[in-house]
């Protein structure tokens, strides 16, 4: 059974500019959910992804988009970055959305923003 | 608003004592609590849950104590090991779809 991979680790991006953050999720997980982690801070609820559909929107503007592929990888897209978009950003999954479950994270991604 | 807190970011302790990391909560809803810890340059690891409908949960060395009516809860570690200094995050969530919120997160030393 393999766990949630994330790529790339690191990434440094120009303000202005847009990146792709990927995962995959878990073996037999279908359920996605991306968070923002900036120094300091706990982890910020971005967005959550069941079977392909959004399920969830924490409180990021609408530059902050996502994917999720019928194999239940994702996608992370940030538009126009911002500096205060540097941050550690982590992808978790979990097996289902309709009762408790841990989730389990990938590594996360880097983002630097210059 | 913070509705999960960890009001200590940071605590030592020596190897072989008892380790308790604290967190507050102020949303009513929340039902089920998990910690998760954290290595630098590794994503969070589920560690120990508990569900509102009890008041400990065991697991080896880690226990998590849940006070309803305070809205606080506690990981002990015991005994501590070196190999459990990390970052250690509180969170909660609420029964149906809603995400995990966090705390903002405790460094756990512990000294040999």
């Amino acid at each position: 059974e393999t766990g949630v991979t994330q790529s790339p680790t690191h990434l440094i991006k120009t303000r202005g500019q847009q990146v792709t953050l990927r995962c995959s999720s878990q073996s037999g997980h279908n359920t996605v959910s991306w968070y923002q982690q900036a120094l300091g801070q706990g982890p910020q609820f971005i967005f959550q992804y069941y079977r392909e559909e959004e399920n969830g929107r924490g409180n990021f503007p609408p530059r902050f988009s996502g994917l999720q592929f019928p194999n239940y990888s994702s996608e992370l897209n940030v538009n126009a970055l911002e500096l205060d978009d540097s941050a550690l950003y982590l992808c978790a999954s979990s097996q289902a959305r309709e009762r408790h479950t841990e989730a389990f994270f990938g590594q996360g991604t880097r983002l630097t923003v210059v | 608003d913070q509705q999960v807190k960890q009001n200590s970011p940071s605590l030592s302790v020596q190897e072989g004592r008892i380790s308790i990391l604290n967190c507050d909560y102020t949303n009513s809803m929340f039902d089920y609590f998990l910690w998760y810890k954290k290595y630098p340059a590794e994503g969070p690891t589920f560690l120990i849950s508990i569900s509102s409908i009890k008041d400990k949960n065991e697991d080896g060395r880690f226990t998590v104590f849940l006070n309803k009516s305070a809205k606080h809860l506690s990981l002990h570690i015991v005994p501590s090991q070196p190999g459990d200094s990390a970052v250690y995050f509180c969170a909660a969530s609420v029964r149906g779809n809603t995400p995990l919120v966090f705390g903002k997160g405790t460094r756990l030393s512990v000294i040999a």
